[in-house]
């Protein structure tokens, strides 16, 4: 089957720094992407990776290791702003998004 | 900026009921989706569409039909709904099938609940 792992949950206070993990088997792999998703708010994307290695974008990093099916979202310089959940998706065969069931991080002050 | 937009924010229906959930893009998007989502279990795909006319069954299409005569606009049908329908439903479109742009733009969700 396919499958996405993630924490349910992650707490951490302002200013520090959290790493969001997720583990992944599916048949079928293009890449990884990362969606941020506010209390009764829409999904928005943050990033993707295609290849292995660390992708910056700003305070939020993204990395990806093909081999170990392993990847993990690195939220630096925690706002408050920053407490929302965070999936993890794997484009895989047929180019169908396969998302994780989220990880809800709370920052505190 | 994309902009996805869905026909209501929120939806009360009857069981029994035929339901439509409207969603419309205005990026020329090729690819359109309808999710579902429910607390710990995520987002998970109703059915897609790559082209006008055409759709193709995601992972828990049981229940659900989908209608796409416009590039524009995806709907989304309960047949007859039940009450196991209740949920978030999310629309998503994307500009092309695989890599970097494969990048999905949602909406803003539609929360129906089926009394």
């Amino acid at each position: 089957g396919q499958s996405l792992e993630q924490p349910s949950e992650v707490t951490a206070v302002e200013g520090a720094i959290v790493q969001i993990n997720c583990t992944y088997q599916t048949s079928g792999f293009y890449g990884l992407s990362w969606y941020q998703q506010h209390d009764g708010g829409a999904p928005t994307f943050l990033s993707y990776n295609a290849l292995d290695g660390l992708e910056e974008t700003g305070r939020f990093s993204s990395f990806l290791s093909r081999s170990d099916s392993y990847g993990y979202l690195l939220l630096q310089e925690l706002q408050m702003k920053d407490s929302a959940s965070y999936f993890c998706a794997v484009l895989g065969g047929s180019y169908k998004l396969i998302f994780g069931s989220g990880t809800r991080l709370l920052v505190r002050p | 900026d994309v902009k996805v937009t869905q026909s209501s924010r929120y939806l009360v229906k009857r069981t029994g009921e035929k339901v439509f959930l409207e969603c419309v893009q205005d990026m020329d998007h090729e690819n359109m989706f309808w999710y579902r989502q429910d607390p710990g279990l995520g987002l998970r795909l109703i059915y897609f569409s790559y082209d006008v006319k055409m759709k193709e069954k995601g992972d828990i299409p049981e229940g659900y039909s989908v209608s796409r005569e416009k590039k524009e606009r995806f709907s989304l049908i309960l047949e007859s709904a039940s009450t196991n329908q209740t949920s978030m439903y999310l629309c998503a479109s994307s500009f092309s099938a695989g890599g970097s742009t494969d990048t999905q733009y949602f909406g803003p969700g539609t929360r129906l609940t089926v009394l």
